[in-house]
């Protein structure tokens, strides 16, 4: 069973903070991805990559940047924290294959005061 | 571009009845569309996805989902809800450029009434 890992459940950071959340996944999948979840707005894609130091912006990339060194992790990093990032932030992965559905991490609740 | 509208950000039945929830695509080629679950503090779970194969798509926990091309409509149903269906639940369709990148629409939350 595939499964994707991500460091912390909840964090508390202060703005202007750098911030990172981490994503692991065990299937060797190519594709990863973060998304920020927020009430009545579903999920808006961050960043995605797929490959390792390959990394493509998603609709809402400002304010973050991620990092690929290795293939089955995945960061997400908020280079100066600010109250507006709070949210859900989710991490899926996939592999190449369009037919298979994308698997998520249970999630980081993170909030900036 | 692909979108996905889920009619209906709160639904609430009575435990038993039916659920119906309701999800619309917009996509100029032949989409891979996908329900999941969210519960409360997790993550969210594939409930079903229809792949263009069979129309009427079954998936876990006694939920289906009927691809009706012609109404661009993927609604998911259960005949009979359970106190355990209560989660917030999201229909996704893929991008055309590939990717496997997965439009979401906003959610909706299904309470279940004793």
């Amino acid at each position: 069973d595939v499964k994707v890992t991500q460091s912390s459940r909840y964090l508390v950071k202060r703005t202007g903070e750098k911030v990172f959340l981490e994503c692991v996944q065990d299937m060797d999948h190519e594709n990863m991805f973060w998304y920020r979840q927020d009430p009545g707005l579903g999920l808006r894609l961050i960043y995605f990559s797929y490959d390792v130091k390959m990394k493509e912006k998603g609709d809402i990339p400002e304010g973050y940047s991620v990092s690929r060194e290795k293939k089955e992790r995945f960061s997400l990093i908020l280079e100066s924290a600010s109250t507006n990032q709070t949210s859900m932030y989710l991490c899926a992965s996939i592999t190449l294959d369009t037919n298979q559905p994308q698997h998520f991490g249970d999630g980081t609740r993170l909030s900036i005061l | 571009a692909q979108s996905v509208t889920q009619l209906g950000s709160h639904v609430s039945v009575s435990e038993g009845a039916l659920v119906l929830l309701r999800c619309n695509y917009s996509s100029s080629v032949p989409p891979y569309l996908f329900w999941y679950v969210q519960y409360p503090n997790q993550g969210l779970q594939l409930l079903l996805k229809y792949t263009s194969a069979a129309t009427l798509v079954k998936g876990i926990n006694g939920f289906e989902a009927e691809f009706k091309k012609s109404e661009t409509s993927f609604h998911l149903t259960k005949p009979s809800a359970h106190m355990s269906d209560a989660a917030e639940y999201f229909c996704a369709v893929t991008q055309e450029t590939g990717a496997n990148n997965l439009f979401f629409g906003t959610g909706t939350r299904l309470t279940v009434i004793p």
